[in-house]
């Protein structure tokens, strides 16, 4: 069965702090899909990025980077330079099927990031 | 473009109590999905529709019904209220594998 591990309950950094964020996860499947989402206190939930499991490339977007690694079913998040602005909680999730219709998301992850 | 609204946004209920909760998206989206969030669990997918006529069960169906109305609408019912249905709801909608855009989410109190 699909299944989506996030370890880290809670995370206080202080602002400036480069932060990680992991992700691992179980699939049968051999090409799947991963996903991580932001719910910032307002309680929205925020696209952040898709990932094939085709690429391993790690992806950077501003502040944000993503680090996909296959060999170790893990697919980690990382923010440079935190800000007030980051504190969330950070949700990975994976569909448990090929059409993506059936997701299972992990526990989340609380990120405090402190003045 | 509105993307995907939700309603009521709180909610009370006494046990044995029925209501629906409504959800329309105006993305065009084949898939839309009904989850439940509860303190340390995540997200937990109650059911979703794969398209219009279609509907299925996810992780954590017992207890609610759903039905998807037409392209736009998929509602979710609970005939008999119970109190370990306290949760925040969230309606989301996509295409396929690509990302899923949620609603604000329905805060439900069962006492």
């Amino acid at each position: 069965a699909q299944k989506v591990t996030q370890a880290q309950t809670e995370i206080s950094v202080v602002e400036k702090e480069d932060v990680t964020l992991d992700c691992v996860y179980e699939t049968r499947d051999t090409t799947y899909y991963l996903f991580w989402y932001k719910q910032p206190p307002s309680g929205e939930l925020v696209f952040l990025i898709r990932r094939n499991s085709f690429d391993e490339q790690n992806e950077i977007s501003g502040r944000y980077s993503w680090n996909f690694q296959k060999s170790t079913s893990s697919f980690n998040f990382t923010i440079t330079a935190s800000q007030v602005v980051d504190s969330a909680v950070y949700f990975c999730a994976l569909p448990s099927d090929n059409y993506g219709q059936n997701f299972v998301f992990g526990p989340g992850t609380r990120l405090s990031v402190l003045p | 473009n509105a993307g995907v609204t939700q309603t009521p946004k709180f909610q009370v209920l006494k046990t044995g109590q029925s209501m629906t909760l409504q959800c329309a998206q105006d993305m065009n989206h084949n898939s839309m999905y009904w989850y439940r969030q509860d303190p340390g669990m995540g997200l937990r997918l109650i059911y979703y529709s794969a398209s219009e006529g279609t509907t299925d069960k996810g992780e954590v169906p017992n207890g609610y019904n759903v039905s998807r109305l037409n392209k736009r609408e998929f509602s979710l019912r609970l005939e008999s209220a119970a109190p370990s249905q306290t949760s925040v709801y969230f309606c989301a909608s996509s295409e396929l594998v690509y990302e899923q855009y949620f609603g604000p989410g329905t805060r439900l109190t069962v006492t």
